[in-house]
């Protein structure tokens, strides 16, 4: 029973490249939420995704960031000319009735 | 919005006491408290969760009670055991069966042997 995958776990950019960050539900689940994580603090709500749709963005930065659900394969979240302020943890959660988090991806940007 | 507030940031315990960390929510309209505990590196955990049409569920030594007055909710940890230090936070989610999960800013809890 494979749990939420997310890939890369780690990832390093420079300033100003692009980031993305993959994220696989749980089987059976059709409903994806990115949160984020920065050092020391709780997670912040980004985006919740069904498939093909974005269903609530409303902790999504207004620039570089954004996210997709496509009909096959996984949800990405894209962070374009990345900066040192969103160096932090990205988790994916998927659900059913509860929402299980994935491992995370942690972001680096030098 | 939904605003959770949780407390204490940092729980120190002898192994075998019992750890409390408490919640309190704004959004009368939430109706379901999850709680997640995250170790160093991974990602957080569901340990145990209450829908507000309950008022306590227990799983082994981890109990949660909800006070739908009070608007507060709290987790508590019996028998403590040292691989229960980890970073534990609660959340909150509206009335709608789907959406996202309001955290709390999450409580260090260290258990000493």
């Amino acid at each position: 029973n494979a749990g939420v995958m997310q890939n890369p776990r780690h990832l390093v950019r420079r300033r100003g490249q692009e980031a993305r960050l993959r994220c696989s539900p749980m089987k059976g689940h059709s409903h994806v939420y990115w949160y984020r994580q920065l050092p020391e603090e709780g997670l912040k709500f980004m985006v919740y995704l069904q498939k093909e749709n974005i269903i609530d963005e409303s902790g999504m930065p207004k620039e570089r960031f954004s996210a997709e659900f496509p009909k096959e394969g996984p949800s990405i979240l894209r962070i374009q000319q990345v900066v040192r302020g969103d160096s932090a943890a990205y988790f994916c959660a998927s659900s059913g009735n509860e929402q299980y988090f994935g491992p995370g991806t942690r972001l680096t940007v030098t | 919005g939904e605003n959770v507030e949780q407390h204490p940031s940092t729980l120190s315990v002898q192994e075998g006491d019992s750890a409390v960390i408490k919640c309190t929510y704004s959004d009368s309209a939430s109706n379901y408290f999850p709680w997640y505990k995250q170790e160093l590196g991974k990602g957080p955990q569901l340990i145990i969760d209450i829908r507000s049409n309950v008022g306590e569920k227990k799983d082994q030594r981890i109990a949660v009670t909800l006070n739908k007055t009070a608007k507060h909710f709290s987790l508590h940890i019996t028998e403590t055991q040292p691989e229960d230090s980890a970073v534990y936070f609660c959340a909150a989610r509206p009335t709608d069966s789907w959406g996202k999960l309001q955290f709390g800013a999450g409580t260090q809890v260290v258990v000493t042997p």
